[in-house]
């Protein structure tokens, strides 16, 4: 069974940093391509960012609004994936889902883990 | 990279068959065939049901189909359940920004 458990979400002060952890199991992660998708409060889905495999060369894109704030990195050895968040704006605050990628779409995901960036 | 346009909610009796557009750009919908469909129950994980426009994962039930025309692809659920009562996001890839774009989401409700 696909399993994919986040945690690391919490309360967060504007302008800081929150780094979110994914573990998974079920399926081979070292092929896996990962994303991050968040879910502001009432609002929809927006994909947050993707890193490729390994024999994928490891690249990561990622949504403009996040762009040189998030940094989406994983561990083979461990089956996770981390999403680390810097310079954090009320405008982050969501649900943030671990989500394994299948070439043009979102296969599985997690139940989330909630961020709230709030003074 | 704009949100694709769904409505914002839909409704339907038991029986019935409903359908969601989800309309985007030549940049997006219309230029690729990598159009997926969720289903997003509040409070647990979204499901993937439809992918590449007009697949179903195995194990998603065939009341559910995707069809695209133009900058336009739509879901439509046939033989509505109680259960099918959720949100759903449709989701394309983005060329130019080598990104992904979600709709904004329709409420399904069931009557």
């Amino acid at each position: 069974e696909v399993q994919l458990v986040e945690s690391g979400g919490g309360l967060v002060e504007p302008g800081g940093s929150l780094r979110l952890s994914c573990a998974t199991s079920g399926f081979n992660f070292n092929d896996a391509w990962m994303s991050w998708v968040r879910q502001a409060p009432g609002k929809g889905l927006e994909w947050v960012g993707r890193i490729k495999s390994k024999r994928g060369g490891e690249t990561k894109e990622y949504a403009a609004p996040v762009k040189g704030r998030f940094i989406i990195s994983r561990d083979d050895s461990q089956n996770t994936l981390d999403l680390q968040m810097n310079s954090l704006r009320i405008e982050d605050t969501g649900v943030y889902f671990c989500v394994w990628v299948n070439v043009g779409w979102f296969h599985s995901w997690g139940l989330g883990t909630l961020v709230t960036v709030s003074s | 990279q704009s949100a694709l346009t769904q409505p914002a909610s839909v409704s339907g009796s038991p029986g019935q068959s409903i359908t969601i557009s989800c309309t985007g750009t030549n940049s997006d919908v219309g230029n690729y065939n990598l159009v997926s469909w969720y289903q997003h129950h509040p409070g647990k994980a979204p499901k993937l049901i439809i992918y590449d426009v007009t697949k179903r994962p195995s194990g998603v039930s065939n009341h559910f189909s995707g069809s695209k025309s133009g900058n336009t692809a739509s879901l439509t659920i046939s033989g509505l359940q109680s259960d099918d009562e959720a949100d759903y996001y449709c989701c394309s890839y983005e060329g130019g920004s080598n990104s992904w774009v979600f709709g904004g989401g329709t409420r399904l409700t069931v009557l």
